[in-house]
């Protein structure tokens, strides 16, 4: 299964500021996904970021508050935007293993944002 | 919303002990994933049983899977400290394959 390499693994950012979270993966894969995991709370689908084209976000979230970029088949940015407080949360990144998941998927390690 | 959701929320017990968690999800699924997750940290997964398997083994794991019920269980067997952490199942829904996660089963093994 493919590795993954997200960093930062955590930050402490103050409040309008932003954040660019990086995914390196070990290998190209088509589909490349963000989470949002909220303190205690289940993970979120964000958006869908396929090399080459615009992400697909999910209802609840927008472009202009979570840019994603795509470069290329083994790599992918998430910027949270003007952060504030309701903005801390864990962010994941994650790749299917097999054909549309058949294997499950595989995640980064998490970035822990705190926004103050 | 939610697919899947975990029961208990929170799981306590003595190592050496077998712990078992429940997923129940809403609608018709291709597959259903348990994952770990250690300390706020990525999630690694754990098995995946298709819509058309009842039960799957995978070392001190074994997870069953009843779509008549839309629910699934996840047992561990001889627990150990090291199995502490968060456990989520995952199901694909309408037509989508890309999982859906519940909220997850803390499990917290005393040594």
């Amino acid at each position: 299964s493919a590795v993954i390499s997200q960093k930062p693994s955590r930050d402490i950012c103050q409040r309008g500021t932003s954040l660019t979270i990086q995914c390196q993966v070990d290998s190209q894969v088509t589909m490349m996904f963000w989470y949002r995991q909220q303190p205690g709370q289940s993970l979120t689908l964000i958006a869908t970021a396929n090399q080459g084209s615009e992400a697909t976000y999910e209802s609840g979230f927008v472009i202009d508050k979570f840019p994603i970029s795509r470069p290329n088949l083994t790599f992918s940015t998430l910027t949270v935007s003007n952060m504030s407080p309701e903005d801390s949360s864990i962010y994941l990144c994650s790749v299917e293993g097999g054909d549309r998941g058949s294997y499950g998927y595989t995640f980064g390690s998490g970035t822990r944002l705190t926004v103050v | 919303s939610q697919q899947g959701e975990e029961d208990p929320q929170a799981l306590s017990i003595q190592e050496g002990e077998n712990a078992t968690m429940n997923c129940s999800y809403k609608t018709s699924i291709n597959n259903l994933q348990w994952y770990r997750q250690n300390s706020g940290r990525g999630l690694v997964h754990l098995i995946l049983i298709r819509s058309n398997e009842r039960e799957k083994h995978s070392g001190r794991l074994r997870v069953t899977l009843d779509t008549s019920k839309k629910s699934s269980s996840l047992l561990i067997t001889a627990s150990r400290a090291a199995d502490t952490a968060s456990y989520f199942c995952a199901t694909d829904k309408g037509g989508s394959y890309i999982p859906t996660f519940g909220r997850g089963t803390s499990l917290i093994v005393h040594p």
